[in-house]
């Protein structure tokens, strides 16, 4: 199984200020890597695939990078919105599909 | 727009089972283009796949619940369900059923989750 480690667990950060989050995989998972946002008491929503792909409707705030066992969330520039908790996936060895442990992104 | 939206039970005694059904609207099980997914997520904690079905019935589950976990398909009501037998308190969770083009690919749309507490 592979193992998905996201870092810091909590970040603080401005409206308006940059954000980046790190997604660390236990052995490479090529590009296919999967970022999700989950705020209180709702599904967690797709934003990136492909490790840099944003999915349909993400504003371009939201970029993703990265290949094999590192990679990259940054929000460019921080909206109320966008206060929440992010999840790294990845979906090239399964079973089982492995999230990490998430990483709350709140306002400072 | 595809929606997903479980059903089911929110109270379970330990060791018996909890059943889950995922109705999907706006689209259909059997079209053949998407595998269909349960995940959960404890109270305050991160996600965990449970397994996934495809409409022909074939799955695959998670290997630390596989001995525990069925899957099935009912592709007349478009309907997916999870059976999770011998629950502990360490089931309780937010169940989420999910959807994906299968294999290498995220999971796209999500239900909304429903809580299963484990509990006397």
């Amino acid at each position: 199984e592979i193992v998905m480690t996201q870092s810091p667990a909590t970040l603080s950060v401005s409206p308006g200020e940059r954000a980046t989050l790190s997604c660390r995989a236990s052995q490479s998972v090529s590009s296919n890597l999967a970022w999700y946002q989950q705020k209180p008491g709702q599904a967690p929503r797709l934003l990136i695939y492909g490790a840099s792909t944003r999915a349909t409707g993400i504003p371009a705030r939201f970029s993703g990078s990265g290949s094999g066992t590192e990679f990259t969330l940054t929000i460019s520039s921080l909206q109320s919105e966008d206060f929440a908790i992010y999840y790294c996936q990845q979906y090239n060895n399964w079973p089982p599909w492995t999230f990490g442990q998430g990483t709350k992104v709140e306002i400072k | 727009q595809v929606r997903l939206q479980e059903s089911g039970p929110g109270l379970v005694k330990p060791s018996e089972t909890l059943s889950l059904t995922c109705t999907v609207s706006g689209g259909s099980v059997s079209s053949g283009t998407y595998y269909w997914s349960w995940i959960r997520q404890p109270p305050g904690k991160g996600l965990e796949w449970i397994g996934y079905i495809y409409y022909n019935g074939s799955t695959n589950y998670n290997p630390s619940l596989k001995s525990r976990v069925t899957i099935s398909v009912d592709t007349s009501k478009d309907q997916f369900s999870l059976r999770l037998s011998s629950v502990t308190a360490a089931d309780t969770a937010v169940y989420f059923c999910a959807r994906d083009l299968g294999g290498n690919y995220p999971f796209d749309y999500w239900g909304q989750g429903a809580l299963v507490t484990v509990s006397s």
